[in-house]
């Protein structure tokens, strides 16, 4: 079946800019999960959507960052005013049952963004 | 173990052989752990995972062993191929971090043929 799919796979954006990241989660998936990752480094938590819970926001770095999931499926990761240090890998995933059932999260391929 | 930074540990083995990669993890209240390999290019590929209550899991080709006496994980990859040549990272959930997975580093596995 298809997995997580992530557009654009590149964007190139100049400083200031605002850009949006959109995740499609596996069809069922109840929880989906932003990442981000810089050049040589780790994955790095950004925000959790479970369900209809409300969203776990602790690791969104400025409140430039916002992100949004309609319709239980589709999630855009918004980042307002970019800066270059938000260059980096955003990943997006999913899993079945979210972070309590210890479940399996299954990654997209990434948007690599470079801001000038 | 697994560091920070650029600096990502380098793991060089010959075709054949078999590899196995560490890491260190933080809490001693985690109680779920994963392997995940990212190719370049891609997002992490899962690997393995185990809970705390086992200290070894086995799939094809990869062992996953879990040592909660000195918090550590390892994967053992048997019969390394040139496929297997990626980022590997490994993963702990607790209930102290709001049940998110934290990341490593992570380590690079080169394979030479």
């Amino acid at each position: 079946g298809a997995g997580v799919s992530q557009s654009p796979s590149n964007k190139v954006t100049e400083k200031g800019k605002d850009v949006e990241l959109r995740c499609d989660p596996i069809s069922g998936h109840t929880a989906l999960y932003w990442y981000r990752q810089s050049l040589g480094q780790g994955l790095e938590f950004l925000i959790y959507f479970q369900g209809n819970s409300a969203p776990d926001k602790s690791g969104l770095p400025s409140d430039r960052f916002s992100a949004e999931r309609t319709g239980g499926s589709v999630s855009t990761l918004t980042i307002q005013r970019t800066q270059q240090e938000d260059s980096a890998v955003y990943l997006c995933a999913s899993s079945s049952r979210g972070l309590a059932g210890g479940e399996t999260q299954y990654f997209g391929p990434g948007t690599r963004l470079l801001v000038l | 173990g697994e560091s920070v930074g650029l600096h990502l540990p380098t793991l060089s083995v010959q075709e054949g052989d078999n590899s196995i990669i560490n890491c260190a993890y933080s809490n001693s209240a985690s109680d779920y752990f994963i392997w995940y390999k990212q190719e370049s290019g891609k997002g992490p590929q899962f690997i393995i995972d185990i809970r705390s209550n086992m200290d070894k899991r086995q799939g094809q080709r990869v062992t996953v062993l879990l040592n909660k006496t000195v918090k550590h994980l390892s994967l053992q990859i048997a019969a390394t191929q040139p496929g297997d040549s990626a980022v590997y990272f490994c993963a702990e959930k607790s209930w102290e971090y709001g049940n998110k997975l934290v990341f490593g580093a992570g380590t690079i596995l080169r394979v030479k043929s």
